[in-house]
């Protein structure tokens, strides 16, 4: 089963600032890889998605993130947050050989960024 | 376009009590929808891939007797929350795939909070 991680929880940034959140995850097979972000009080919403091709990704809002499958991750990437990036980030893999289809999330980080 | 709405937004129930939420695809057929579960400053769990006109499939260590799952329509899944304890207090939050865009993409509802007191 796919396992996924993002090791920063909690992220404090001063606008203007540059942002790297990381994602790893475990799976030795094809995956397709996603980013979605929740604002306070809102629902999910997809920033960008990585099936196949070129790894660079890039998203809505300025953000972007990269596939290293030798590394197996896909880093989330912006470089001058704002501060209504603030919401909570998640990481979420998809196996493509799963029956189910289901997604696997990460545990979130939680940006906060200063104006 | 591909919206998905769940109601209500928020329940509080007494415990003991059974609560229903709907998850609706508004403007496509969803054949295949997903129930999650999130807890305050945790991630979301999924519960359940719930497929139109069959039995929901639970993930391990989720009793499907107390989380009832109906997915009746293309349009429409239910997940009944049956003799609610306040441990059952959480966000719920439900996703549908869009057939027609491909295999791999989920759509989120906003979520409904239930607190059980």
């Amino acid at each position: 089963a796919q396992s996924v991680s993002q090791h920063n929880h909690h992220v404090i940034l001063s606008e203007a600032a540059s942002l790297e959140l990381g994602c790893n995850y475990s799976y030795g097979g094809t995956v397709n890889l996603f980013w979605y972000v929740q604002y306070p009080g809102q629902h999910l919403q997809l920033l960008l998605k990585y099936f196949s091709g070129d790894p660079l990704v890039k998203g809505i809002k300025g953000f972007e993130a990269e596939f290293i499958k030798s590394k197996f991750s896909f880093n989330l990437r912006k470089p001058s947050v704002q501060w209504s990036d603030t919401a909570e980030y998640f990481c979420a893999v998809n196996a493509v050989n799963n029956a189910g289809n289901m997604l696997t999330f990460g545990g979130g980080t939680r940006l906060m960024v200063k104006p | 376009g591909a919206v998905v709405s769940q109601h209500p937004s928020w329940v509080i129930c007494k415990s003991g009590t059974s609560v229903k939420i709907e998850c609706r695809s508004l403007d496509f057929q969803a054949t295949t929808m997903f129930w999650y579960r999130q807890f305050p400053k945790q991630s979301l769990m999924l519960m359940a891939t719930s497929n139109e006109g069959s039995k929901a499939t639970y993930e391990q260590g989720v009793e499907k007797d107390k989380f009832l799952i109906n997915h009746a329509s293309l349009t429409l899944s239910t997940l009944t929350v049956t003799s609610a304890h306040p441990e059952d207090s959480s966000f719920y939050i439900c996703s549908a795939r869009d057939r027609t865009r491909g295999a791999y993409e989920q759509y989120f509802g906003p979520g409904t909070r239930l607190t059980v007191t």
